[in-house]
């Protein structure tokens, strides 16, 4: 069974932490994606990256940054934390640059909360 | 650029009605689109996609959408719903060539006995 996975359920953090949320993913997919959710707002997209190394900004990433170094994983970072992100957080991958015609597979996604 | 819109925030749905949930889109050319469902505390599952011919779209968990070019919609229908299918739903646009999904805002669906 093909999988997404994140390595937290939950997790909590304090103000100004510097926070790392990881992804891995067994498809060989070439495409990962960071959203996070909030309610009333949907699925915002932080960053996402089409290959190794590659990474492109979405519609939210201030305050964060992505790693991609091996194909199979996908990091976020939150910098220095602050309390208006706390979230939750999916990670999502897909296949080739199309990959639209595909649709995403999710993780399960990472709950944190900033104090 | 792509948008979709959910204009039902939360649906309350008696177990063994019918249901539709309503997605419109905004997208140029023709759109590829999806739905989700999310049950609590969990990641997002595909339920369905639609990209080119029949405009009826079957999916799992006895779900369906119709794709309506004139009307810009992807509604998501069920005959008879179970109390298992209470979720959030999300509908989601893409175009060709492009990686990026846009999603809607998402519906919640609860089913009462």
């Amino acid at each position: 069974d093909v999988k997404v996975t994140q390595s937290s359920r939950y997790l909590v953090k304090r103000t100004g932490e510097k926070v790392f949320l990881e992804c891995v993913q067994d498809m060989d997919h070439e495409n990962m994606f960071w959203y996070r959710q909030d309610p009333g707002l949907g699925l915002r997209l932080i960053y996402f990256s089409y290959d190794v190394k590659m990474k492109e900004k979405g519609d939210i990433p201030e305050g964060y940054s992505v790693s991609r170094e091996k194909k199979e994983r996908f990091s976020l970072i939150l910098e220095s934390a602050s309390t208006n992100q706390t979230s939750m957080y999916l990670c999502a991958s897909s296949f080739g640059r199309a990959s639209s015609n595909y649709g995403y597979t999710f993780g399960s996604g990472t709950r944190l909360t900033v104090v | 650029a792509q948008s979709v819109t959910q204009p039902d925030i939360h649906i309350t749905v008696s177990e063994g009605a019918s249901l539709e949930l309503r997605c419109n889109y905004s997208y140029g050319a023709t759109p590829y689109l999806f739905w989700y469902v999310q049950s609590p505390g969990q990641g997002l599952q595909l339920l369905l996609k639609y990209f080119s011919g029949d405009t009826l779209v079957q999916g799992i968990k006895g779900f369906e959408a119709e794709f309506k070019r004139s009307q810009s919609s992807f509604n998501l229908r069920k005959p008879s719903v179970h109390w298992s299918d209470a979720a959030e739903y999300f509908c989601a646009v893409g175009a060709r060539g492009n990686e990026k999904l846009t999603f809607g805002t998402g519906t919640r669906l609860t089913i009462i006995p």
